[in-house]
């Protein structure tokens, strides 16, 4: 069963790049033909789908934070990241990476998360 | 974007009751409709997927229905871990999804 796990910094200045990783295991992001997603949850809010990425690279994004993301893949460890740059208070929140469930399609709906991690934007 | 009404946003019951939750999208969405459980300091787990079926290890006592606007997800008996945050998310307007504003479903 594939297993995801966020990393990186709790805390980002204002103006400052957010950056996470998401490794995953007992899966390969590399031969393995799903999507995945970046999700963020402001505190005691509702959810935002952020983006996603295809194993084959390709990504597509949520036009609201377009501008200001991006998603790559690690296949060398297994990891997929999330950039989102020019960051303000409002981006505080709880980020999770999350993989589609439907192979070879994005079907938009979201069998395996991650734990989560809050990222609190503040000088 | 399509935006996802939730009602009620928050629900008192009691063990052993049965409970519905809808979800109104602001145009049709066929039947792309998820539901998803989250507890405190949890992720989200996925329960219902295309508006009535049930994802692999859920209870039955969880159910979906509904088309186009309307959706409600119902749980009968309610159990003591059911407690815990409900929320739809659309997935026909991929990848533009979007999720409900949620509904706690707290003990009486």
């Amino acid at each position: 069963q594939v297993q995801l796990q966020e990393s990186g910094p709790g805390l980002v200045k204002p103006s400052q790049t957010l950056s996470l990783t998401c490794t995953v295991s007992g899966g390969s992001i590399s031969s393995d033909p799903y999507y995945w997603s970046w999700i963020r949850q402001h505190p005691g809010k509702g959810l935002e789908w952020i983006g996603y990425i295809y194993y084959s690279g390709n990504t597509f994004y949520n036009p609201s934070l377009q501008s200001r993301i991006s998603i790559s893949l690690d296949t060398s460890k297994n990891q997929f990241s999330l950039k989102l740059k020019s960051v303000t208070a409002a981006d505080t929140a709880v980020y999770y990476c999350a993989r589609d469930f439907q192979e070879g399609a994005a079907a938009g709906t979201f069998d395996s998360w991650g734990q989560g991690t809050l990222v609190t934007v503040s000088s | 974007d399509i935006q996802m009404t939730q009602s009620p946003s928050s629900l008192s019951a009691s063990v052993g009751d049965r409970v519905t939750i809808t979800c109104r999208a602001s145009q049709t969405i066929s039947n792309s409709l998820n539901w998803y459980q989250q507890k405190p300091g949890q992720a989200p787990k996925l329960l219902i997927y295309d508006t009535s079926s049930l994802y692999s290890g859920v209870p039955s006592r969880f159910s979906g229905s509904g088309s186009g606007t309307d959706f409600t997800l119902t749980i009968d008996s309610l159990q003591p871990e059911d407690f815990a945050i409900y929320f739809c998310q659309q997935s026909y307007n991929t990848p533009r999804i979007t999720f409900g504003q949620g509904t706690r479903l707290e003990i009486k």
